[in-house]
């Protein structure tokens, strides 16, 4: 079983519609956690960080279940933009260190 | 641009030959990790520098990869011998040490025929 698991894609939805990412974390001392969006043959850019129990930005949303080992990314009123793989990362602990990515979601909205 | 720098963006080689590539990170970050990423799979961990010391390496970086950070600010990765598996992008990612959000420099995509 891999560390860091994500919903396998790809996710086709309309423009305007709301879409949910899930992605599960194995190692319970995991502090850290990330959502990155990477665009094709780019590197992945971070899109938000989920320190607690979770935060927003605009029409993205990340949710952090500490007790059930998983994080969620929520996206409202998709764009075309919004087109992109979605990679979740956890980092084990405080202080720094490596990231243990999840395989990446890809999402496609169409108009 | 004050982000990520990595050189060169693209590189062909023929399997058994030596490859050399260059991060320079964010200027105030002292943290500095190595990835490879292969299609359709997320960046897998290869090594990471807090200034020049390497604290951490990968059992997936075998002999013939090896990392430097000698001043603490720019990073080499070399791969000796290449092999046809060590096609992949190489993406390297900064950080402070607080927070330890990583930002990823446009990667070294690399072909080995």
């Amino acid at each position: 079983r891999k560390e860091v698991e994500q919903d396998p894609g790809p996710f086709n939805v309309p423009e305007g519609a709301t879409v949910a990412f899930n992605c599960t974390y194995s190692n319970s001392a995991s502090q850290s956690f990330f959502w990155y969006r990477q665009d094709c043959r780019k590197e992945p850019k971070l899109l938000m960080s989920v320190y607690s129990s979770g935060n927003e930005d605009g029409r993205f949303t990340a949710q952090l279940n500490r007790a059930s080992q998983y994080i969620s990314l929520l996206i409202r009123d998709s764009k075309l933009s919004d087109s992109a793989t979605y990679l979740c990362a956890v980092n084990r602990g405080l202080g720094g260190g490596k990231l243990i990515f999840g395989q990446g979601t890809e999402l496609s909205v169409k108009p | 641009d004050t982000g990520v720098s990595q050189d060169p963006r693209h590189k062909i080689t023929k399997r058994g030959q030596n490859v050399t590539f260059r991060c320079d990170p964010i200027s105030e970050h002292n943290r500095l990790y190595w990835y490879r990423q292969t299609l359709g799979q997320g960046p897998e961990f290869l090594t990471y520098f807090q200034n020049e010391a390497q604290l951490e390496k990968s059992r997936l970086l075998s002999d013939r990869f090896s990392a430097e950070r000698p001043k603490g600010s720019f990073s080499t990765l070399e791969i000796q011998r290449t092999e046809q598996g060590d096609s992949a992008m190489y993406l390297c990612a900064s950080s402070r040490d607080i927070p330890e959000t990583q930002y990823f420099g446009p990667g070294t995509r690399l072909l080995v025929l």
